[in-house]
């Protein structure tokens, strides 16, 4: 079965600084990783999705990720967060005709 | 604008009670999904469905119960069999097998 890991629930960072979020995937199967984001009290909107060909895929927000296959590892980064960062994201994995989701992490920006 | 529209945004019910969250898209997708969403457990799947009169468990269909009678819309019970029903609920709607999903505001349904 599929499983999506990350890391870390929670990710203080001063803004302007440089962020990555951390997200391990465990299918065996071909892989198509999304990473999307949340707003409080929305839906999630999509950030960036890797289905195949380059693995580095940028995304909206001035996001990017890296598909590496040896580590198994789609991680998240922004070279420069801003307050509006501020949300929770999740990274998420496709396979079996459905889409499994980490747990999150909480990116908290401070000023 | 296309989109998926979740009714109501905020519903409360008493224990014993069953409660259906609306869902409903105008994307044409073929493919819709429930999730479920708790605090630190990211997002458990109820129900999809792929076509129209047809559908599957998730993770944690316990307790809940769906119906797929048109393309657009994909409604979910909240049956009192459901054990700890208060949560916020998150529709989302695709094209088969392409992953990317797109979803509605969320109903949050709290039980008194």
């Amino acid at each position: 079965a599929q499983s999506v890991t990350q890391l870390d629930s929670q990710v203080p960072v001063f803004e302007e600084a440089p962020v990555e979020l951390r997200c391990n995937y465990s299918s065996s199967v071909s892989v198509y990783l999304f990473w999307y984001v949340q707003y409080p009290n929305q839906g999630l909107q999509l950030l960036l999705k890797y289905l195949s060909g380059s693995t580095l895929v940028k995304g909206i927000n001035g996001f990017e990720a890296e598909f590496n296959k040896s580590q198994t590892s789609f991680h998240l980064r922004k070279p420069s967060v801003h307050i509006s960062d501020t949300a929770e994201y999740f990274c998420a994995d496709f396979g079996n005709e459905k889409l499994t989701f980490g747990t999150g992490t909480r990116l908290t920006i401070i000023p | 604008d296309g989109g998926i529209t979740q009714s109501p945004k905020y519903l409360f019910r008493k224990e014993g009670q069953n409660v259906t969250l609306s869902c409903e898209q105008n994307l044409n997708h073929d493919a819709m999904y429930w999730y479920r969403q708790d605090p630190g457990q990211g997002l458990r799947l109820i129900y999809y469905s792929q076509i129209v009169n047809d559908f599957q468990k998730g993770d944690i269909a316990e307790g809940y119960s769906v119906s797929r009678e048109k393309k657009e819309s994909f409604p979910l019970t909240v049956t009192s069999a459901q054990k700890n029903p208060t949560a916020f609920y998150l529709c989302a709607s695709s094209r088969i097998n392409l992953g990317e999903l797109f979803f509605g505001e969320g109903s949050r349904l709290t039980v008194l």
